[in-house]
């Protein structure tokens, strides 16, 4: 499996930019990068996808290097709403289906 | 379009009682997933279906059965529940790439 390593936690102030880092070293040729954000009693809900250099969108950025064996998320000028886990996902390493989450990042923000 | 949603939302099992878990989709996706999440922890997978009539394991697939007899419907089942499967269980279906689109969840406990 293509497995995930993020940072446990991360604290950060209202305003601020976040960037999250997720480890992916064994990912296969085939597969996409995805980030979802869970809040506590819910479903994990989309927040980007990337497969090479850089994505973004209305709510975060996704920077991916060329060797893809990283990724980060990035949250320009986070809120007290974004308090959350962030998961960073990829294929199995073999370009199928079995998608497995990581452990998740924890990301507090402070007023 | 109501995208993905599960029955029941909250169960209490004795051990040793059976219980299915219901998934259902609008959005015609192929894949589906079943993935359980204990309190403070990451979501693990169960079992996953690429396709109308077939079904694969997961990280965790012991104690659990699944069916998927229709394109929209994926089915987790409990044969004889144990406290170790007390949990929150989330269905997920999928489109192209890795997006997937989660349902609200069902709360189980078993005493």
């Amino acid at each position: 499996l293509a497995k995930t390593t993020q940072p446990i936690s991360m604290d950060s102030y209202e305003g601020q930019e976040v960037n999250i880092t997720c480890s992916h070293n064994n990912i296969a040729t085939n597969d996409y990068i995805t980030w979802y954000q869970q809040f506590p009693s819910q479903g994990p809900r989309f927040i980007i996808q990337g497969y090479k250099t850089k994505v973004t969108n209305e709510v975060a950025s996704l920077f991916i290097p060329a060797d893809r064996k990283s990724s980060t998320l990035s949250l320009p000028r986070v809120s007290l709403s974004d308090t959350a886990v962030y998961y960073c996902l990829v294929g199995d390493g073999t370009g199928g289906n079995k998608l497995v989450f990581g452990a998740g990042t924890i990301l507090r923000v402070k007023s | 379009n109501a995208g993905v949603t599960q029955t029941p939302k909250f169960r209490v099992l004795k051990t040793g009682q059976s219980m299915t878990l219901l998934c259902a989709q609008d959005m015609n996706h192929e894949y589906m997933y079943w993935y359980r999440q204990d309190p403070g922890m990451g979501l693990r997978l169960i079992h996953y279906s690429v396709g109308e009539g077939t079904t694969a394991k997961g990280e965790v697939p012991d104690g659990y059965n699944v069916s998927r007899l229709k394109k929209q419907n994926f089915l987790l089942g409990l044969e004889s529940a144990a406290p170790s499967q007390t949990s929150v269980y989330f269905c997920a279906s999928r489109e192209t790439g890795n997006r997937q689109y989660f349902g609200p969840g069902t709360r189980l406990t078993v005493l």
